[in-house]
Protein backbone atom coordinates (compact mmCIF):
# COMPACT_ATOMS: atom_id res chain seq x y z
CA UNK A 1 0.00 0.00 0.00
CA UNK A 2 1.87 3.14 -1.30
CA UNK A 3 1.41 6.38 0.97
CA UNK A 4 0.53 9.67 0.61
CA UNK A 5 2.97 11.97 -1.74
CA UNK A 6 3.17 15.65 -2.56
CA UNK A 7 5.32 17.80 -5.31
CA UNK A 8 7.44 19.70 -4.87
CA UNK A 9 8.57 19.38 -1.51
CA UNK A 10 10.04 23.20 -1.30
CA UNK A 11 8.96 26.07 -3.13
CA UNK A 12 10.02 29.48 -3.44
CA UNK A 13 7.41 32.50 -4.93
CA UNK A 14 7.46 35.80 -5.26
CA UNK A 15 4.39 37.54 -3.99
CA UNK A 16 1.53 37.82 -6.77
CA UNK A 17 2.25 34.82 -8.49
CA UNK A 18 0.36 31.82 -8.50
CA UNK A 19 1.57 28.27 -7.68
CA UNK A 20 0.08 24.61 -8.16
CA UNK A 21 0.92 21.50 -5.50
CA UNK A 22 0.45 17.79 -6.62
CA UNK A 23 -0.47 15.53 -4.10
CA UNK A 24 -1.19 11.41 -5.15
CA UNK A 25 -3.44 9.83 -2.67
CA UNK A 26 -3.35 6.88 -0.73
CA UNK A 27 -4.08 3.59 -2.81
CA UNK A 28 -8.10 2.53 -2.34
CA UNK A 29 -8.79 6.46 -0.65
CA UNK A 30 -10.94 8.37 -2.65
CA UNK A 31 -11.65 11.18 -0.74
CA UNK A 32 -8.51 14.10 -0.45
CA UNK A 33 -8.16 17.46 1.70
CA UNK A 34 -5.69 20.04 1.87
CA UNK A 35 -4.53 21.76 5.03
CA UNK A 36 -2.55 24.49 5.69
CA UNK A 37 0.11 24.84 8.73
CA UNK A 38 1.66 28.09 9.58
CA UNK A 39 5.01 27.63 11.77
CA UNK A 40 3.78 26.90 15.32
CA UNK A 41 0.12 25.96 14.26
CA UNK A 42 -2.03 23.29 13.58
CA UNK A 43 -3.25 22.73 10.05
CA UNK A 44 -6.04 24.31 9.29
CA UNK A 45 -8.67 22.83 6.80
CA UNK A 46 -8.35 24.44 3.06
CA UNK A 47 -11.18 21.79 1.60
CA UNK A 48 -11.63 18.67 0.74
CA UNK A 49 -12.69 16.76 -2.72
CA UNK A 50 -14.88 13.65 -2.88
CA UNK A 51 -14.69 11.69 -5.86
CA UNK A 52 -13.77 14.55 -8.37
CA UNK A 53 -16.46 17.39 -6.27
CA UNK A 54 -15.73 19.55 -3.38
CA UNK A 55 -17.67 18.84 -0.14
CA UNK A 56 -16.46 21.23 2.31
CA UNK A 57 -14.39 24.43 2.44
CA UNK A 58 -12.81 25.82 5.28
CA UNK A 59 -11.94 29.74 5.57
CA UNK A 60 -10.29 30.23 2.93
CA UNK A 61 -10.57 33.32 0.43
CA UNK A 62 -11.58 32.21 -3.66
CA UNK A 63 -7.80 32.34 -5.17
CA UNK A 64 -7.24 28.73 -3.16
CA UNK A 65 -8.92 26.36 -5.12
CA UNK A 66 -8.74 22.49 -6.65
CA UNK A 67 -9.17 19.82 -8.04
CA UNK A 68 -9.47 15.87 -7.92
CA UNK A 69 -8.84 13.93 -10.85
CA UNK A 70 -10.29 10.43 -11.71
CA UNK A 71 -7.24 8.29 -10.36
CA UNK A 72 -7.78 10.59 -6.96
CA UNK A 73 -4.53 12.41 -7.23
CA UNK A 74 -5.16 16.08 -6.27
CA UNK A 75 -4.33 19.72 -7.20
CA UNK A 76 -3.99 22.81 -4.99
CA UNK A 77 -3.93 26.13 -7.00
CA UNK A 78 -3.25 29.63 -5.36
CA UNK A 79 -3.46 32.26 -7.48
CA UNK A 80 -2.07 36.02 -6.23
CA UNK A 81 -0.28 35.13 -4.33
CA UNK A 82 0.60 37.02 -0.20
CA UNK A 83 3.26 36.90 2.17
CA UNK A 84 1.15 35.32 4.83
CA UNK A 85 0.27 32.11 2.33
CA UNK A 86 4.25 31.32 3.00
CA UNK A 87 3.18 27.71 4.83
CA UNK A 88 3.81 24.12 4.86
CA UNK A 89 0.60 22.57 2.65
CA UNK A 90 -0.27 19.03 3.56
CA UNK A 91 -2.16 16.63 1.46
CA UNK A 92 -4.08 14.08 3.42
CA UNK A 93 -6.45 11.22 2.34
CA UNK A 94 -8.98 9.51 4.23
CA UNK A 95 -9.24 6.03 5.10
CA UNK A 96 -11.32 4.26 7.77
CA UNK A 97 -12.38 7.86 9.24
CA UNK A 98 -8.91 9.15 10.23
CA UNK A 99 -6.57 10.94 8.13
CA UNK A 100 -3.35 9.73 6.30
CA UNK A 101 -0.70 12.86 5.60
CA UNK A 102 1.80 13.32 3.05
CA UNK A 103 4.88 15.46 4.20
CA UNK A 104 3.69 18.26 2.79
CA UNK A 105 5.41 21.20 0.22
CA UNK A 106 7.24 24.02 2.02
CA UNK A 107 5.87 26.79 0.21
CA UNK A 108 8.03 30.57 0.89
CA UNK A 109 6.58 33.66 -1.06
CA UNK A 110 8.51 36.58 -0.75
CA UNK B 1 -12.86 30.69 23.11
CA UNK B 2 -10.95 28.18 20.13
CA UNK B 3 -13.10 25.00 19.46
CA UNK B 4 -9.85 23.03 20.81
CA UNK B 5 -6.99 24.05 22.83
CA UNK B 6 -3.37 22.42 23.23
CA UNK B 7 -0.61 24.14 25.56
CA UNK B 8 2.55 24.35 22.74
CA UNK B 9 4.75 23.77 25.27
CA UNK B 10 7.98 22.77 24.88
CA UNK B 11 7.54 19.82 27.46
CA UNK B 12 11.15 18.53 28.49
CA UNK B 13 11.11 15.42 30.55
CA UNK B 14 14.01 12.78 31.03
CA UNK B 15 14.29 9.71 29.05
CA UNK B 16 11.79 6.63 30.96
CA UNK B 17 9.69 9.31 32.45
CA UNK B 18 5.74 9.03 31.60
CA UNK B 19 4.57 11.68 29.48
CA UNK B 20 1.04 13.10 29.80
CA UNK B 21 -0.22 15.52 26.69
CA UNK B 22 -3.46 17.09 27.12
CA UNK B 23 -6.28 19.00 24.78
CA UNK B 24 -9.33 20.69 25.58
CA UNK B 25 -11.97 21.46 23.47
CA UNK B 26 -15.47 23.46 23.55
CA UNK B 27 -17.74 21.79 20.89
CA UNK B 28 -20.29 18.86 21.99
CA UNK B 29 -20.64 17.74 18.37
CA UNK B 30 -17.03 16.48 18.26
CA UNK B 31 -17.20 12.70 18.25
CA UNK B 32 -14.27 11.59 17.45
CA UNK B 33 -10.50 11.79 18.63
CA UNK B 34 -7.25 11.38 17.66
CA UNK B 35 -3.54 12.30 18.18
CA UNK B 36 -0.66 12.64 15.62
CA UNK B 37 2.89 12.68 16.22
CA UNK B 38 4.78 15.27 13.82
CA UNK B 39 8.54 15.33 13.36
CA UNK B 40 10.34 17.97 11.77
CA UNK B 41 10.14 18.48 8.31
CA UNK B 42 7.44 15.80 7.96
CA UNK B 43 3.77 15.68 7.97
CA UNK B 44 1.72 14.05 10.65
CA UNK B 45 1.20 10.56 11.85
CA UNK B 46 -1.87 8.85 13.09
CA UNK B 47 -0.97 7.41 16.56
CA UNK B 48 -4.08 6.96 18.01
CA UNK B 49 -8.14 7.33 16.86
CA UNK B 50 -10.79 6.43 19.14
CA UNK B 51 -14.53 7.52 19.27
CA UNK B 52 -15.58 6.74 22.92
CA UNK B 53 -14.93 7.84 26.53
CA UNK B 54 -12.20 5.79 28.50
CA UNK B 55 -8.79 4.61 27.63
CA UNK B 56 -7.42 3.01 24.38
CA UNK B 57 -3.73 0.92 24.71
CA UNK B 58 -1.74 0.78 21.55
CA UNK B 59 2.27 -0.36 22.80
CA UNK B 60 3.67 2.36 25.37
CA UNK B 61 0.70 4.87 24.10
CA UNK B 62 -2.66 5.26 25.81
CA UNK B 63 -5.33 8.11 24.73
CA UNK B 64 -8.30 8.94 27.03
CA UNK B 65 -11.12 10.57 26.41
CA UNK B 66 -13.73 12.45 29.03
CA UNK B 67 -16.33 13.46 27.03
CA UNK B 68 -18.11 14.83 30.44
CA UNK B 69 -15.08 17.44 31.01
CA UNK B 70 -14.53 17.84 27.12
CA UNK B 71 -11.28 16.54 27.70
CA UNK B 72 -8.42 14.23 26.30
CA UNK B 73 -4.96 13.20 26.73
CA UNK B 74 -1.94 11.14 25.62
CA UNK B 75 0.16 9.14 28.01
CA UNK B 76 3.45 7.86 26.65
CA UNK B 77 5.14 5.59 28.94
CA UNK B 78 8.80 4.27 29.17
CA UNK B 79 9.57 7.52 26.86
CA UNK B 80 12.50 7.57 24.37
CA UNK B 81 14.57 10.26 22.93
CA UNK B 82 12.78 9.40 19.76
CA UNK B 83 9.52 10.84 20.83
CA UNK B 84 10.86 14.06 20.73
CA UNK B 85 8.47 15.21 18.19
CA UNK B 86 5.72 17.63 18.00
CA UNK B 87 2.22 16.03 19.18
CA UNK B 88 -1.06 17.26 17.72
CA UNK B 89 -4.43 16.62 19.11
CA UNK B 90 -7.57 16.71 16.64
CA UNK B 91 -11.19 16.13 16.38
CA UNK B 92 -13.94 15.30 14.25
CA UNK B 93 -17.40 16.43 13.98
CA UNK B 94 -20.54 14.92 12.20
CA UNK B 95 -19.91 16.79 9.39
CA UNK B 96 -16.33 15.48 8.73
CA UNK B 97 -14.96 18.59 9.32
CA UNK B 98 -11.74 18.11 11.52
CA UNK B 99 -9.80 20.50 14.00
CA UNK B 100 -6.29 19.99 15.01
CA UNK B 101 -4.99 21.50 18.31
CA UNK B 102 -2.05 23.88 17.84
CA UNK B 103 0.69 20.83 18.80
CA UNK B 104 2.64 20.34 22.02
CA UNK B 105 6.41 20.27 21.16
CA UNK B 106 8.07 17.36 23.34
CA UNK B 107 11.69 16.66 24.13
CA UNK B 108 13.13 13.56 25.77
CA UNK B 109 16.03 14.17 27.03
CA UNK B 110 18.64 11.19 27.15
Amino acid sequence: ETGVTQSPTHLIKTRGQQVTLRCSSQSGHNTVSWYQQALGQGPQFIFQYYREEENGRGNFPPRFSGLQFPNYSSELNVNALELDDSALYLCASSGQGSLHFGNGTRLTVT
Amino acid sequence: QKEVEQDPGPLSVPEGAIVSLNCTYSNSAFQYFMWYRQYSRKGPELLMYTYSSGNKEDGRFTAQVDKSSKYISLFIRDSQPSDSATYLCAMKRGDDKIIFGKGTRLHILP
